[in-house]
């Protein structure tokens, strides 16, 4: 069974500064996802960014980027220039491909901009 | 135009009764999903049809029961509320190419 490990419970920085946020699992399977959600106070689920396992280069969206090490099983967001609409819970998500296609949820990281 | 939409949004009612939730989903996706978000801002996959079809069941108890209609609703029944019961129950659906899940906007469920 695949397991998503999220080891900061809560994070905090002020606008405008760089965070990242950690994220590691386990899998056995060669053939995956990896996403970073985002759930606002609203408690919207909402996409950040996703990474295939078989693609080396790490992903990017705007300010949003990953570190994938696959062979440490590590998927860290950075988010850069933080801005206060930032301010929200993350969830590391794991989905494999191959038999059932669902997602894996890390406990999430609660991150607050302050300004 | 709405995604993936939920009713009700919020569900407040007593142990025992019976009650749904419906989903309905316009972006021609063939998987659904019902995940299950718990106090502890947890989130668990409960179940997943393809194309009407119940692909996961995820150790779920038997008073909960999914229903497609077609391939662009899935609805969960409850029945004999619990206590535990209350969450936020969250409606999915998944886009192939990128197999992003995109996620209605949740209906929280008190039992009281």
């Amino acid at each position: 069974a695949q397991t998503v490990t999220q080891s900061q419970p809560e994070m905090s920085v002020q606008e405008a500064e760089t965070v990242t946020l950690s994220c590691t699992y386990d899998t056995s399977e060669s053939n995956y996802y990896l996403f970073w959600y985002k759930q606002p106070p609203s408690r919207q689920m909402i996409l950040v960014i996703r990474q295939e396992a078989y693609k080396q280069q790490n992903a990017t969206e705007n300010r949003f980027s990953v570190n994938f090490q696959k062979a440490a099983k590590s998927f860290s967001l950075k988010i850069s220039d933080s801005q206060l609409g930032d301010t929200a819970m993350y969830f590391c998500a794991f989905m494999k491909l191959q038999g059932a296609q669902k997602l894996v949820f890390g406990q999430g990281t609660r991150l607050t901009i302050n300004p | 135009d709405t995604a993936v939409s939920q009713t009700p949004k919020y569900l407040v009612t007593q142990m025992g009764n019976d009650k749904s939730i419906k989903c309905e989903q316009n972006l021609g996706h063939d998987t659904m999903y019902w995940y299950k978000q718990d106090s502890k801002k947890f989130l668990k996959i409960m179940f997943s049809y393809n194309n009407k079809e119940l692909i996961i069941n995820e150790t779920v108890p038997n008073r909960f029961s999914p229903k497609s209609p077609d391939k662009a609703h899935l609805n969960l029944h409850i029945n004999s509320l619990e206590l535990g019961d209350s969450a936020v129950y969250f409606c999915a659906s998944r886009h192939p190419p990128g197999n992003e899940q995109f996620f209605g906007p949740g209906t929280r469920l008190t039992v009281l």
